[in-house]
Order: structure tokens, then C-alpha cells, then sequence
């Protein structure tokens, strides 16, 4: 159980154009997802948290503008990535949470994205 | 703000050998530690999660230790194995409401057969 899907699990885009990921908990019903992104060799770090039908709260030094998140229903999240550029090249992984609170974050396979 | 600082950053060792990774953080009110395995190019797999008010977890040749008041974790691998090679990431969730975890910079590990 607690299973977490991200599709599509790579994707090459051209600068200047948008993608979208998406995030989904296919097992359960997730009330707050949060999206990472990590590079190259290095650890994750927190992009912005999501509430099922609120909007996302991004972490400092995060555009909101840039990096567009929805989560429109209990099972799946999207990010967008807009205007895409060479420097948005990264791995996003997604995780989910049963509830809020303290409960426990199952982890997405992530997404490459690169950005040419 | 919380930082967590993993050591060593890469580490060979060979195979049958024990070993230990370190995990550092700077706020102490945790709410849980956790580590996890991330294979190259992958996503993340909990190993261990340990709660503030416990000291350690076990799983098959996996023990994981907390000292919350002096902001330490360790992970312990017994008899590794090359199947063990991989990163290892330690997570603080962070008390409160907020159900944010924050990342360790990671231990590259290999196992040499």
C-alpha cells in the first residue's frame, strides 16, 4: 500500500516551453503533497507544500509564477514548470501524506527533466 | 532553521565489512528522523524511521540510532553487501504542524565484491 506514481518519469523540452508533472496516489487518498527537486549530487530540497483544493505554499526562494502547482483532487497533484530554461534541469520527486499533521511522506520514482 | 549534515559524503568499503553513517542536525525538537536509500537516477526508499521519543530501529541488518539532545543519528550496516550500494539520505521532519522534512546532504556509499 501507500503507493506514489509520477508521470512521465522523463521528459526533454525545449527552452521556453511549459511541462507538467504529474503526482498521484494510487492507494490511498493524499491530503497535503510536496513537491522537491534535486540536482546532480546533491540532497532534496522542498519546493512548495500542497492542500487538496488550496493553494500550494511555496518555500522561500521558490517562484510561485514559475512553478505552478495544483492539487485539484485527494489523488493527484500536478507541477508546472513555465517558460522552462536550461537551469530547470533537475529531478522532481513528489511525496504524499495520508493526512496532515505529522504523518508519514511516501516518496514518488521521480521525474528527469531536462531543458534544452 | 534546521540543518542536517551527513558524514562521511562518499564511502568504499568491502563487501562483508560493517559500517557506520553519520547524520547531524542543529535544532533538536524533531519530530521523527528518517533515512532512506536512493538509487542512481531513482526515487526514495524508507529504510527507518524513528521517533523522537525512541533511541533506535531495526531492520534485518539495518539499526538506526538517535540521540535527539546532541542532534545525532547513525545508520549501521552489518556484513554490507554490493547490493548495498546506493545513496543514503537522513530526513528530519520538523515539530509542529507543518509536516516538512528536511534533507542531510547524503553518504554515497559502494560496496566493493
Amino acid at each position: 500500500g501507500a503507493v506514489v506514481s509520477q508521470h512521465p518519469s522523463w521528459v526533454i523540452c525545449k527552452s521556453g516551453t511549459s511541462v507538467k508533472i504529474e503526482c498521484r496516489s494510487l492507494d490511498f487518498q493524499a491530503t497535503t503533497m510536496f513537491w522537491y527537486r534535486q540536482f546532480p549530487k546533491q540532497s532534496l530540497m522542498l519546493m512548495a507544500t500542497s492542500n487538496e483544493g488550496s493553494k500550494a505554499t511555496y518555500e522561500q526562494g521558490v517562484e510561485k509564477d514559475k512553478f505552478l502547482i495544483n492539487h485539484a483532487s485527494l489523488t493527484l497533484s500536478t507541477l508546472t514548470v513555465t517558460s522552462a530554461h536550461p537551469e530547470d534541469s533537475s529531478f522532481y520527486i513528489c511525496s504524499a501524506t495520508l493526512a496532515g499533521g505529522q504523518a508519514e511522506q511516501y516518496f514518488g520514482p521521480g521525474t528527469r527533466l531536462t531543458v534544452t | 532553521k534546521q540543518e542536517v549534515t551527513q558524514i562521511p559524503a562518499a564511502l568504499s568499503v568491502p563487501e562483508g565489512e560493517n559500517l557506520v553513517l553519520n547524520c547531524s542536525f542543529t535544532d533538536s525538537a524533531i519530530y521523527n528522523l528518517q533515512w532512506f536509500r536512493q538509487d542512481p537516477g531513482k526515487g526514495l526508499t524508507s529504510l527507518l524511521l524513528i521517533q523522537s521519543s525512541q533511541r533506535e530501529q531495526t531492520s534485518g541488518r539495518l539499526n538506526a540510532s538517535l540521540d535527539k539532545s546532541s542532534g545525532r543519528s547513525t545508520l549501521y550496516i552489518a556484513a554490507s553487501q554490493p547490493g548495498d550500494s546506493a545513496t543514503y539520505l537522513c530526513a528530519v521532519k520538523e515539530g509542529g504542524a507543518t509536516n516538512k522534512l528536511i534533507f542531510g546532504t547524503g553518504t554515497l556509499l559502494a560496496v566493493q565484491p
